[in-house]
């Protein structure tokens, strides 16, 4: 499928280390974010989300924290692996029972393996 | 179970021309929302329905249009086509409209618009 990671920043990591993907988010009043995997040819696939009042959640094998003061969010993956190659995309919502989303520009991550 | 699916998978038109993508939801699912997402950026968010209505609308032209079907599929109109209109069109479902988790949204593959 075509690719989908064309000018986008790109993250190198030896497979088995972890990775750190970071983000700026835009909008003071967002209180919802979302980090959201792309493989090629594929529509964004749901990794893990936090919430304004929290500013560290995790999953398996991935830790989100969010940093309100300077807006900033990160996605970090423990002991990375081939499949987690990807473009990786924060997004934000404002709530208040709407569904759009504000994407952010992407991070492509590739796995050395 | 089938997830998101979109039709068709790609689109060459030429400008000027009229495009209808259509969606079809997770079976149960009401809520809609299409996205473009030109190559090499996020996707953003063109428009929202949920239960046939329009509940939300990105910072799209009137060219873009769409609206969603009593069986909750939907379809995004796009009249007189420009260069800039080639994209990634999505489709996303979710069940409710209120007190979700985006765990609950999915999206399909997207359908591959290329305008010449």
């Amino acid at each position: 499928g075509e690719s989908v990671g064309l000018h986008l920043p790109t993250l190198s990591v030896q497979e088995g280390d972890n990775s750190i993907i970071n983000c700026a988010y835009s909008n003071s009043a967002s209180d919802y974010f979302i980090w959201y995997k792309q493989e090629s040819g594929k529509g964004p696939q749901f990794i893990i989300d936090i919430r304004s009042n929290m500013d560290k959640r995790q999953g398996q094998r991935v830790t989100v924290l969010l940093n309100k003061t300077v807006k900033h969010l990160s996605l970090q993956i423990a002991a990375t692996q081939p499949g987690d190659s990807a473009v990786y995309f924060c997004a934000e919502n404002i709530g208040a029972g709407s569904y759009q989303l504000t994407f952010g520009k992407g991070t492509k991550l590739s796995v050395i393996p | 179970d089938a997830g998101v699916t979109q039709s068709p998978t790609h689109l060459i038109k030429t400008r000027g021309q009229q495009v209808t993508l259509r969606c079809s939801p997770i079976s149960g699912h009401k809520s809609v929302s299409w996205y473009q997402q030109v190559l090499g950026q996020g996707p953003q968010f063109i428009f929202q329905y949920y239960e046939k209505e329009e509940r939300g609308r990105g910072n799209f032209p009137d060219r873009f249009s769409a609206r969603q079907f009593p069986n909750y599929s939907s379809e995004l109109n796009v009249n007189a086509l420009l260069l800039g209109d080639s994209a990634l069109y999505l489709c996303a479902s979710s069940e409710g409209d209120r007190g979700f988790s985006y765990n609950e949204q999915f999206f399909g593959p997207g359908t591959r618009l290329t305008v010449l």
